[in-house]
């Protein structure tokens, strides 16, 4: 079975307070895919970052980065000096190669509100 | 055109009626999914198409029946719907092969069943 953990509900920061939004996985897939997506009020989900198993580098992307951690099934997000427009639902997904379908595997979302 | 494109925005419909979403991809993907996302809880998968198959269906009520006349396509048909199916319901396309590539996302259809 495939299952993403956000135990993070809710998160409330300041305005440039760096916040990290954690994401457990879990897969018997050796060959696998994790997301992050971004949803504002809107509604529409915004692909952020696409990570293969076999690639544990971390990575930066602007204020954004991600740690991806085979040895605790984590991949975490941190957003550094965090702005109002950051406040959004974030999901975490996970695709295995096994269902060979792409389909996506949701967290329940961490909903981050930064206020001004 | 851009990315994924779903109509209506917005849907209110009464329990006796029949409706349909639609959702079109310019990506050139070959598959397209539909996504449910209830309030409090998380997205659920709905069902999915591969080169116009359908490959996957997650146990959803045949209140629901979805129609995918080709890979750039698809449709999702309503009728006899009750109050609890009121959603977002989300269009998703990707490329599938050797690789998944990241699924696109449309911007949903805010449906309200009265």
């Amino acid at each position: 079975a495939q299952k993403v953990t956000q135990a993070q509900t809710e998160i409330s920061v300041v305005e440039k307070e760096d916040v990290t939004l954690d994401c457990v996985y879990e897969t018997r897939d050796t060959t696998y895919y994790l997301f992050w997506y971004k949803q504002p009020p809107s509604g529409e989900l915004v692909f952020l970052i696409r990570r293969n198993s076999f690639d544990e580098q971390n990575e930066i992307s602007g204020r954004y980065s991600w740690n991806f951690q085979k040895s605790t099934s984590s991949f975490n997000f941190t957003i550094t000096a965090s702005q109002v427009v950051d406040s959004a639902v974030y999901f975490c997904a996970l695709s295995g190669i096994s269902s060979n379908t792409g389909k996506l595997i949701f967290g329940q979302g961490t909903t981050l509100q930064v206020k001004p | 055109e851009t990315g994924v494109t779903q109509t209506p925005r917005h849907l209110v419909m009464g329990m006796t009626n029949k409706k349909s979403l639609k959702c079109e991809q310019h990506l050139g993907h070959n598959a397209m999914y539909w996504y449910k996302q209830s309030a409090k809880k998380p997205l659920e998968l709905m069902f999915v198409y591969n080169f116009k198959e359908q490959t996957e269906n997650n146990s959803v009520p045949s209140r629901f029946s979805p129609e995918c006349p080709n890979s750039s396509h698809l449709f999702l048909h309503l009728h006899t719907l009750q109050p609890e199916d009121s959603a977002l319901y989300l269009c998703a396309s990707s490329q599938v092969g050797s690789a998944n590539t990241e699924a696109f996302f449309g911007q949903g259809t805010r449906l309200t069943v009265v």
